[in-house]
């Protein structure tokens, strides 16, 4: 069985400018989410999205957003860079539990923004 | 709002012994403990969790221990070896498939 895949797994961008992250979740899996990770910030939530919903953000600004597609694949997207968006963009997918269930994460995206 | 405080921040141990890593969270509906842990450049991996009404919940030498009344949960590494060694996070569920992490802890194996 396939595991999440991310892409691009690097990207460098120039402040202003806006970037798009791509996951493909695990086959079956409907929730995806996203975090963003720094090493002052740890691993902080940004959405969680199901059968194309969000039904959860976290507390960043409105220039992360995100979506879902009828299959499932999801996409964020940040616009106007700052310096400060440079982090490690995991996406996680999982299957449906009340309560919650456990997260399979993707390799993630590596943002740089110079 | 939900937070998680999770300790110490580093821990140095020598090969064999036990490793404790402890978090606390505020939310008392949280029902879902999930602990993860991230080689250096990997994904972070599930290790174990435990659901609300389980007190202790135990896989070969990883245990995790959670007081509902207190709102702690920790997790016990026995016999520690150097590929154990990583970054270790607690996680919360925050409602559906939303997980609050704690900053982690590294975990350092000294042969």
């Amino acid at each position: 069985k396939a595991g999440v895949t991310q892409t691009p797994r690097y990207l460098i961008k120039t402040r202003g400018q806006q970037v798009t992250l791509s996951c493909s979740p695990i086959s079956g899996h409907r929730s995806v989410s996203w975090y963003q990770q720094t090493p002052g910030q740890g691993l902080q939530f940004l959405f969680e999205y199901f059968s194309e919903t969000q039904r959860n953000k976290g507390n960043f600004p409105g220039r992360f957003s995100g979506r879902q597609f009828s299959n499932s694949r999801s996409e964020m997207n940040v616009s106007t860079l700052e310096l400060g968006d440079s982090a490690l963009y995991l996406c996680a997918s999982s299957l449906e539990r009340p309560g919650g269930t456990e997260a399979f994460f993707g390799q993630g995206t590596r943002l740089t923004v110079v | 709002g939900e937070n998680v405080e999770q300790h110490p921040s580093t821990l140095s141990v020598q090969e064999g012994d036990s490793a404790v890593i402890k978090c606390t969270y505020s939310d008392s509906a949280s029902n879902y403990f999930p602990w993860y842990k991230q080689e250096l450049g990997k994904r972070p991996q599930l290790i174990i969790d435990i659901r609300s009404n389980v007190g202790e919940k135990k896989d070969q030498r990883i245990a995790v221990t959670l007081n509902k009344t207190a709102k702690h949960f920790s997790l016990h590494i026995t016999e520690t070896q150097p590929e154990d060694s990583a970054v270790y996070f607690c996680a919360v569920s925050g409602g559906y498939n939303k997980l609050i992490f704690g900053a982690g802890t590294r975990l350092a194996v000294h042969p």
